[in-house]
């Protein structure tokens, strides 16, 4: 079965420090694998992916993640946290020829101080 | 450039009471999707639509039910409410139905639902 597992239920850091939110996955095969933020009372949003290739994705507002196959992780990462990053951040896994369907980890939840 | 709306936006129901959350998206995707997110549980996925005319179960169908009334809509009712089902329920939206497709999902900002 797929399955999603973000580690920490919350991330504190300083402004201006790097910052990483680590997800860990399990799926047969080839996996498809995706960051989303959400914002207080708004939808997720879509940061990045990864499909196949270059294992540093680079992704919207500066984020990138990294895809580790042997330690089967795709970990967020920022060189230098902006308080607006504050936000929910989940990640989610879907099997390469599968159906439609998403598997959500529970979300992180990023606090970055001035 | 709406993307996905979805109405309401709040409700509050007394248990056993029915309602349909509605949502339409206008980006001419082939697939909807109706998760609902509960704290520390993350987003889990109720039913999709992978094209007109056809709808499947998720995680969690059990009290729902819904209706793909055309490509841009996609309805989702709770026909004897309970406050388990006290939530915030998200639609969202994808192009390219095919298995090997990446494209991402597009999320509305949700309705939050209540049950007395």
């Amino acid at each position: 079965a797929q399955s999603v597992a973000q580690p920490e239920d919350q991330v504190n850091v300083a402004e201006g420090n790097p910052l990483t939110v680590k997800c860990t996955y399990s799926v047969s095969g080839n996996p498809y694998l995706f960051w989303y933020v959400q914002y207080p009372n708004r939808g997720l949003q879509f940061l990045l992916k990864y499909i196949t290739g270059d294992n540093l994705v680079k992704g919207s507002y500066g984020f990138e993640a990294e895809f580790n196959k042997s330690q089967t992780s795709f970990h967020l990462k920022k060189p230098s946290a902006l308080v607006s990053d504050s936000a929910l951040y989940f990640c989610a896994v879907r099997r390469f020829y599968n159906t439609d369907k998403l598997i959500f980890g529970t979300g992180t939840r990023l606090q970055v101080f001035p | 450039n709406a993307g996905v709306t979805q109405t309401p936006k709040f409700q509050v129901l007394k248990t056993g009471q029915s309602m349909t959350l509605q949502c339409a998206q206008d980006m001419n995707h082939n697939s909807m999707y109706w998760y609902r997110q509960d704290p520390g549980m993350g987003l889990r996925l109720i039913y999709y639509s992978a094209s007109e005319g056809t709808t499947d179960k998720g995680e969690v169908p059990n009290g729902y039910n819904v209706s793909r009334l055309n490509k841009r809509e996609f309805s989702l009712r709770l026909e004897s409410a309970a406050p388990s089902q006290t939530s915030v329920y998200f639609c969202a939206s994808r192009g390219q139905a095919r298995m090997n497709s990446n494209q991402p999902q597009h999320f509305g900002d949700g309705t939050r639902l209540s049950i007395l």
